[in-house]
């Protein structure tokens, strides 16, 4: 069964702090990774692809450790419009063209 | 920003009945999905569509499903006698030729009562 494990937390953080999610997934054979946001009620909104190499885009940070099965997801400087659910995904093929494999998500709620 | 529209937004059911969600993927958009959320729990993937076929679908995707794209805009999925359990949110998606990441729909919410 292929499954994408995360913990649900919820993390609750200050303005300014920094968090990180963590996340495995259970199929070698998945070649991307993904992490998406879902606010309450709302559909799923790609944030960012996660590549081995490591990737960044303003104050979020991806990492992915094949060996491990491991994924990443840093936030830094928080902001109260980052509270919502963070999705881990996979997919077992190159790309997106193919079923992904969600998590059940990490909750963060960053207070003032 | 291209949208995906799903209609409606919340449609609700009696047991046995027969539904059908609509979808408008992006247009120049090819691979197309269905996914449901029940509520509280994670994101799972129904059935994936390609040039005119599923081309891939999961084990809840049974007989009780199908798949259609009548017009080559609507995208629709139908259940065909709905039970309680298939009470939750339906995400429609698209995804364009060599793109990375879905477009996801804003999603119908079924209550089957």
């Amino acid at each position: 069964r292929k499954e994408v494990e995360q913990d649900p937390g919820p993390f609750n953080v200050p303005e300014g702090a920094t968090v990180a999610f963590n996340c495995t997934y259970s199929n070698s054979a998945s070649q991307s990774f993904f992490w998406y946001r879902q606010d309450c009620r709302k559909e799923p909104k790609l944030l960012m692809s996660v590549y081995s190499s490591g990737n960044e885009d303003g104050r979020f940070t991806a990492q992915l450790n094949r060996a491990s099965q491991y994924i990443s997801l840093l936030i830094r400087d928080s902001k109260l419009s980052d509270s919502a659910t963070y999705l881990c995904v996979a997919n077992e093929k190159g790309g997106s063209q193919g079923n992904l494999i969600f998590g059940k998500g990490t909750k963060l709620s960053v207070k003032p | 920003e291209p949208e995906v529209t799903q209609t409606p937004s919340h449609q609700v059911t009696q047991m046995g009945q027969e539904v059908i969600l609509r979808c408008v993927p992006i247009s120049n958009h090819l691979y197309f999905y269905w996914y449901r959320q029940i509520l509280g729990q994670k994101v799972e993937f129904l059935v994936s569509f390609y040039n005119n076929e599923i081309s891939e679908k999961s084990e809840i995707f049974d007989d009780q499903f199908s798949v259609e794209r009548p017009d080559g805009s609507n995208f629709t999925l139908k259940i065909r006698s709905t039970k309680l359990e298939d009470s939750a949110m339906y995400f429609c998606a698209s995804e364009g030729q060599g793109d990375y990441g879905y477009t996801f729909g804003s999603g119908t919410r079924l209550t089957v009562v």
